[in-house]
């Protein structure tokens, strides 16, 4: 089954500190990945995405993703973290030749950064 | 218009009312996503249009579940006999161009409480 997952509900960094934000999918077919960030009471806002080529994806506000196909993972990461980039993150795979329009979620992951 | 708009922001329905939920994509969007996302959830996929054909409804959960976009723009959402278990936020998103492998554009959503 096609499905994204994000093994963590939460991780705390502090300012200034590198952050990683874990996320895997299933294995089936090539799958166009991405990266999205929620602020609360607000609709979710693109970061990046992986189609195919360079499997390090720089993305906005200096956030980048490294695909890794041989352990099927996704994981977000910034070198160093601001305050401000405290919020729900969803990674999200779309499965080529799957059901059209059928962008797959994960349940999010809370990021906190502590000044 | 600048971004996605919905409306309402908020919706309070009683139990067994219907509602509808309106979706403003940014203008010339071909593609039109609704989003139902539980709480502490990842939005799960509901339906896709492609101009106003609608082209995936799997993700329906019932056929009290019914959505249109007769002009290709604004949306339209409705839920009829609402029960507890709709209550949600209900994110509408659209796309420059067709299918769900491009950066999606969100609203701020629809915060539906069934009482």
């Amino acid at each position: 089954a096609q499905s994204v997952a994000q093994p963590e509900d939460q991780v705390n960094v502090a300012e200034g500190n590198p952050l990683t934000v874990k996320c895997t999918y299933s294995v089936s077919g090539n799958p166009y990945l991405f990266w999205y960030v929620q602020y609360p009471n607000r609709g979710l806002q693109f970061l990046l995405k992986y189609i195919t080529g360079d499997n390090l994806v720089k993305g906005s506000y200096g956030f980048e993703a490294e695909f890794n196909k041989s352990q099927t993972s996704f994981h977000l990461k910034k070198p160093s973290a601001l305050v401000s980039d405290s919020a729900l993150y969803f990674c999200a795979g779309y499965y080529y030749g799957g059901s059209q329009g059928n962008l797959i979620f994960g349940k999010g992951t809370k990021l906190s950064v502590k000044p | 218009g600048a971004g996605v708009s919905q409306s309402p922001r908020y919706k309070v329905a009683k139990r067994g009312q219907d509602v509808a939920l309106r979706c403003d994509p940014i203008s010339g969007h071909v593609s039109l996503f609704w989003y139902q996302q539980a709480l502490g959830q990842g939005p799960e996929f509901l339906t896709y249009f492609q101009n106003e054909a609608q082209l995936d409804k799997s993700g329906l959960p019932s056929d009290r579940f019914f959505a249109e976009r007769p002009e290709g723009s604004v949306s339209t959402l409705k839920i009829q006999r609402t029960q507890q278990e709709d209550s949600a936020v209900y994110l509408c998103a659209s796309s420059l161009v067709e299918g769900g492998n491009s950066p999606l554009h969100f609203g701020n959503g629809t915060r539906l409480t069934v009482t």
